[in-house]
């Protein structure tokens, strides 16, 4: 059982919106940063965002993250084909030594 | 570039220890800020976080796992160390060693998991 908690699956069309959400509590989301990878099918995890709302470089704007209190968001706007993938929540806990990922959330472009 | 490749037996018997190692390249463990993680993935599960060790030789475990598990670090070989004891069947996973490169902004510290290894699969079965 993760300690963060997500959606088993969320799903829309091409060029739509979709959001994933990932909620913690004041041991962890509420005191830390909060991280969102993703991983396509048969690969290694990638940083998507980072400090709740950063993009690394090569991440394109259509990515965005946010946080509130004890949970995050993850947008993806103007969906594409490529974008279905496992999506991952983490953070670390509010003593920044133990790592906490959530359930994962799978993206399905209709 | 940073690369990072974990290696290691792919099949393990039940009790036996496992030993993985990360090598790595594009950054020196021995920089301030730099770190390296393992995080393992059950066949069609979530990731799960493993471990971490810091460039001054802090290390840091996972609470349900920190018994079993040991990591180090050569930093002259440019490369970490993991080990898990006792193994079983349902530590059957995919492992990646990651890279952080942690940051301060403002009070709050940035450790996200920058670059990662392609994973290797290590199956317990007798």
């Amino acid at each position: 059982q993760s300690v963060l908690t997500q959606p088993p699956s969320v799903s829309a069309a091409p060029g739509q919106k979709v959001t994933i959400s990932c909620s913690g509590s004041s041991s962890n989301i509420g005191n830390s940063y909060v991280y969102w990878y993703q991983q396509l099918p048969g690969t290694a995890p990638k940083l998507l965002i980072y400090d709740n709302n950063k993009r690394p470089s090569g991440i394109p704007d259509r990515f965005s993250g946010s946080k509130s209190g004890t949970s995050a968001t993850l947008a993806i706007t103007g969906l594409q084909t490529g974008d279905e993938a496992d999506y991952y929540c983490a953070t670390w806990d509010s003593s920044l030594s133990v790592g906490e990922f959530g359930g994962g959330t799978k993206l399905t472009v209709l | 570039q940073v690369t990072l490749r974990e290696s290691g037996p792919a099949l393990v018997k039940p009790t036996q220890t496992l030993t993985l190692t990360c090598t790595f390249s594009g950054f020196s463990l021995s920089s301030s800020g730099m770190c390296v993680t393992w995080i393992r993935q059950p066949p069609g599960k979530a990731l799960e976080w493993l471990a971490r060790i810091d460039w001054d030789d802090d290390k840091y475990y996972s609470t349900s796992l920190k018994t079993r598990l040991t990591i180090s670090k050569d930093t002259s070989k440019n490369q970490v160390v993991l080990t898990m004891t006792n193994m079983d069947p349902v530590d059957t996973a995919t492992y990646y060693c990651a890279r952080i490169r942690r940051t301060v902004d403002g009070s709050q510290l940035s450790l996200p998991f920058d670059f990662w290894g392609q994973g290797t699969l290590v199956t317990v079965s007798s």
